[in-house]
C-alpha cells in the first residue's frame, strides 16, 4: 500500500526557479523524511521534519508539514541543474514498530 | 568513510535458484532495513531489523528473508527467486528511529530473474 504520494509526478522548470513539490499520507506517522535520488542510484537523505514541526529548513531547501492535512512539501529554492533527480517522501508510521512507507517520487528537471 | 555496501551490484539469475545479497554499514548503526525498487512504485520496504536478533516484516516480505546476527550485516536471502523480484534493492542503516535521524543508502543491487 503507498503511504506517501508525490505531486507533480514529474517537474521542468529553469535553473534559478524554485521547484515546490508535495507529498499527502495516510495515516499518523512519527515524521516525515525527504530523500534525493540521481538516476537509479542509492537515496540521499535531505531533511526530517517531526510530527510536532510545522516547518523546517536545511540551506536552499524548505520543508513543511501540515498534519491535520496529512500534507507535506518540499520547496527548493534558486534551483540548479545539479538539482535534477528524483525526490522522494517517507514516512515513518506511528504503529509501535518502524516501518518506514515511500511515495513514487517526484522526477525533476531543471534546465541549464 | 562511512559507508553502506551491497553485494553483489548486478546479479542475473533463474527461477528457483538461491540467492543472498549482503549489506554490510561501517557506522555501528542500530536500524537496517532493505527495500526493492520499481518503476512507478517508489521503495517499498521487505524487512527491517533493530538490533541484533531483532527483525519485522516491511510491507512486502513475501518470497524474502533476513538475518541479523551481526550488527554490521543484513542479509538478504531469496530461497527460490521469481521474475516478480526481479527490481532494484537498496539496504539503508539509521543510528536510531527516533527524534532526528539520517538514514544511509547502499549503492543498490539490481536483480533480474530470468
Amino acid at each position: 500500500s503507498q503511504q506517501g504520494e508525490e505531486d507533480p509526478q514529474a517537474l521542468s522548470i529553469q535553473e534559478g526557479e524554485n521547484a515546490t513539490m508535495n507529498c499527502s499520507y495516510k495515516t499518523s506517522i512519527n515524521n516525515l523524511q525527504w530523500y534525493r535520488q540521481n538516476s537509479g542510484r542509492g537515496l540521499v537523505h535531505l531533511i526530517l521534519i517531526r510530527s510536532n514541526e510545522r516547518e523546517k529548513h536545511s540551506g536552499r531547501l524548505r520543508v513543511t508539514l501540515d498534519t491535520s492535512k496529512k500534507s507535506s512539501s518540499l520547496l527548493i529554492t534558486a534551483s540548479r541543474a545539479a538539482d535534477t533527480a528524483s525526490y522522494f517522501c517517507a514516512t515513518d508510521l506511528n504503529t509501535g514498530g518502524f516501518k518506514t512507507i515511500f511515495g513514487a517520487g517526484t522526477r525533476l528537471f531543471v534546465k541549464a | 568513510e562511512a559507508q553502506v555496501t551491497q553485494n553483489p551490484r548486478y546479479l542475473i539469475t533463474v527461477t528457483g535458484k538461491k540467492l543472498t545479497v549482503t549489506c554490510s554499514q561501517n557506522m555501528n548503526h542500530e536500524y537496517m532495513s532493505w527495500y526493492r525498487q520499481d518503476p512507478g512504485l517508489g521503495l517499498r520496504q521487505i524487512y527491517y531489523s533493530m538490533n541484533v536478533e531483532v527483525t519485522d516484516k516491511g510491507d512486502v516480505p513475501e518470497g524474502y528473508k533476513v538475518s541479523r546476527k551481526e550488527k554490521r550485516n543484513f542479509p538478504l536471502i531469496l530461497e527460490s527467486p521469481s521474475p516478480n523480484q526481479t527490481s532494484l534493492y537498496f539496504c539503508a542503516s539509521s543510528h536510531t528511529r527516533q527524534g532526528d535521524y539520517e538514514q544511509y543508502f547502499g549503492p543498490g543491487t539490481r536483480l533480474t530473474v530470468t
